[in-house]
């Protein structure tokens, strides 16, 4: 069974850089035929696909994201990581690590972190 | 303002049939398919219906989706009281770069 776990600071100032990350379990970030994605839900709101990176650096993001986003894959260590740059007040969500079974329009979100929730703040 | 719009809320009666709509636009549910995902309160979305209409292992089939033109609907049937959750539809965009979009969440109530 695979799992996801985020982990990273939970508190972030405005201006900074949120950084996460996502250990996986039981199965490889390098297995080719998926995508690991990042999708946050600010709080009592709905959901908003952040973006995906795959094994072999292939990257896409929600342009309202404005190219704060860099996403990244650590094989080695079975994980992969967000960084979000220039935090806002708006960035305060619950943010979700997500495995992707297919190729955009053919993919689905398959399987789901608990959900970190980080708050900017000063 | 959600790229798919869906109901805030609905709500039905223990056993009942109840239906969630999702419509959207000629750049994602009108050329690609739909994603349900099932949020029980307090935790992470669940993927309920994938393709459209395929249920992933495990999920009763109680739970249906379909497909029509620009929208999509997701149908529970024999409603449970463990079925109080929020709903999300989900496709891929066609615009710009190419984009996941979701809709804003039905919040369905068993009474």
């Amino acid at each position: 069974q695979v799992q996801l776990q985020e982990s990273g600071p939970g508190l972030v100032k405005p201006s900074e850089t949120l950084s996460l990350t996502c250990s996986v379990s039981g199965g490889s970030v390098s297995r080719g035929s998926y995508y690991w994605g990042w999708i946050r839900q600010p709080p009592g709101k709905g959901l908003e696909w952040l973006g995906y990176i795959s094994y072999s650096g292939s990257i896409n993001s929600n342009p309202s994201l404005r190219s704060r986003a860099i996403m990244s894959v650590d094989a080695s260590k079975n994980q992969f990581s967000l960084k979000l740059n220039s935090v806002a007040a708006a960035d305060t969500a619950v943010y979700y690590c997500v495995r992707i079974d297919g190729y955009n329009q053919y993919g689905n979100f398959d399987y789901w972190g608990q959900g970190t929730l980080v708050i900017v703040s000063s | 303002q959600s790229v798919l719009t869906q109901p805030p809320s609905a709500s039905g009666t223990p056993g009942q049939r109840v239906t969630i709509s999702c419509s959207g636009s000629s750049s994602n549910i009108g050329i690609n398919t739909v994603n349900w995902y099932q949020q029980l309160p307090g935790t992470a979305p669940k993927l309920l219906i994938y393709s459209n209409n395929q249920r992933p292992s495990g999920v009763p089939d109680r739970f249906s989706g379909s497909k029509s033109g620009t929208s999509a609907s997701l149908a529970i049937s024999g409603l449970q009281s463990e079925d109080e959750a929020d709903y999300y539809c989900a496709a891929w965009d066609e615009s710009l770069t190419g984009t996941w979009v979701f809709g804003g969440g039905t919040k369905l109530t068993v009474l």
